[in-house]
């Protein structure tokens, strides 16, 4: 069956420019989350998703930054005006629904270089 | 190796020894636990949980221990093959949040 998946793959851009990522999650998962990783370190949480609506965007670390989704389903991160530290992997995850214990599924990534 | 700080830590073994991976986790409250296994240029993938009502699971060649005195969570893995070489987070939830280590970077070698 199908993953979650994430386009671009990789993403190069000139510093001020803006971008979108998008992710198409699992058939019939309710929560999406996007996580960002920057190199060497750890998985840092951006925004979750459950449905159409955003409960936690606590992680968001500008107002550069924004997501939105859409049907239930696929959806866009948003960085405006591209800074060189918005460089990174952004990874996007989603699971069958936020209650009890359901595992995050991975997408591959987009990895954004900003020059 | 410890899942915190910006560089990170590395456990190199030989091929056919187990593999100790640790965790310090930071929310007592946390209530389930998971070890995920990042190969270079993917995403992460599940490899196993462990809810904060148990001690220790076992899967398929590894074992995950939870210390909830200490906060102290860690994976094991026996018999390490060159395939396992990869980053290894562990990730916590507590309630709807979830949050994962920086991870330690596992090199085999033949």
């Amino acid at each position: 069956g199908a993953g979650v998946s994430q386009s671009p793959s990789n993403k190069v851009t000139e510093k001020g420019k803006d971008v979108e990522l998008r992710c198409d999650p699992i058939s019939g998962h309710t929560a999406l989350y996007w996580y960002r990783q920057s190199l060497g370190q750890g998985l840092e949480f951006l925004i979750y998703f459950q449905g159409n609506s955003a409960p936690d965007k606590s992680g968001l670390p500008s107002d550069r930054f924004s997501a939105e989704r859409t049907g239930g389903s696929v959806s866009t991160l948003t960085i405006q005006r591209t800074q060189q530290e918005d460089s990174a992997v952004y990874l996007c995850a989603s699971s069958f629904g936020p209650e009890g214990y359901n595992e995050q599924f991975f997408g591959p990534g987009t990895r954004l270089t900003v020059l | 190796g410890e899942s915190v700080g910006l560089h990170l830590p590395t456990l190199s073994v030989q091929e056919g020894d187990n593999s100790i991976i640790n965790c310090a986790y930071s929310n007592s409250a946390s209530d389930y636990f998971i070890w995920y296994k990042q190969e270079s240029g993917k995403g992460p993938q599940f490899i196993i949980d462990i809810r904060s009502n148990m001690d220790k699971r076992q899967g398929q060649r590894v074992t995950v221990l939870l210390n909830k005195t200490v906060k102290h969570l860690s994976l094991q893995i026996a018999a390490t093959q060159p395939g396992d070489s990869a980053v290894y987070f562990c990730a916590e939830r507590f309630v709807d949040d979830m949050r994962f280590g920086a991870g330690t970077r596992l090199t085999v070698k033949p």
